[in-house]
């Protein structure tokens, strides 16, 4: 069975510009999860998407959008890049059952550098 | 708020020797507990959970007990190996708030184990 899956492993953009990334979830699971990882903040929780719909959202600023598709790969879009969005990006996926959610599985992150 | 606290490191260890790593956390609820670890390079692997009170995960000759009376999840080894080393997370997962899909991380703790 596939883990989960995200793309581009890197990623370096320029102050401004906008970013996408993109994941695939393990087969069979509809929730998906975003974390941005930095050394100064740890791992925090950005938003989950269950059945193509935003169900919890953290703490970050509206450039920070999301959006899941009826096949459960998701993506997550950061607009005019600042230098503090330079992090790991980390997507979790996880299945729903009986209201709750299993165990979440991680990718591999994307790594975006903001220049 | 829900939170985790887990010890500061790193903590260097020399090989075989006993790992414990500890883990508190605040919570409105019945959270579920998680312990992942992150090798170089790479994203979050599970490395065990707990869903109750009392319950033990274990994995790899890892362990860690919920304890709802200290609050604690605390992880421990008997006999740590040279390729353990990496960084552990402590997490939760709230239940009964219903969001089960957005996961809080402890600050993590480098582990680097001596040969």
């Amino acid at each position: 069975k596939a883990g989960v899956t995200q793309t581009p492993r890197y990623l370096i953009k320029t102050r401004g510009q906008q970013v996408t990334l993109s994941c695939s979830p393990i087969s069979g699971h509809r929730s998906v999860s975003w974390y941005q990882q930095t050394p100064g903040q740890g791992l925090q929780f950005l938003f989950e998407y269950f059945s193509e719909t935003q169900r919890n959202k953290g703490n970050f600023p509206g450039r920070f959008s999301g959006r899941q598709f009826s096949n459960s790969r998701s993506e997550m879009n950061v607009s005019t890049l600042e230098l503090g969005d330079s992090a790991l990006y980390l997507c979790a996926s996880s299945l729903v059952q009986g209201g709750e959610n299993t165990e979440a599985f991680f990718g591999q992150g994307t790594r975006l550098t903001v220049v | 708020g829900n939170s985790v606290t887990q010890m500061e490191g790193p903590v260097t260890l020399s090989e075989e020797a006993f790992l414990t790593i500890n883990c508190t956390y605040t919570a409105t609820g019945y959270p579920s507990l998680f312990w992942y670890v992150q090798y170089p390079g790479e994203g979050l692997q599970l490395l065990l959970k707990a869903t109750k009170a009392d319950d033990k995960g274990s994995n790899k000759g890892f362990e860690a007990t919920y304890r709802k009376e200290t609050t604690s999840f605390h992880l421990e080894k008997g006999s740590v190996q040279v390729s353990d080393s990496a960084v552990y997370f402590c997490a939760l997962s709230d239940r009964s708030s219903g969001n089960t899909g957005k996961l809080i991380f402890g600050q993590g703790t480098t582990l680097q184990v001596k040969p």
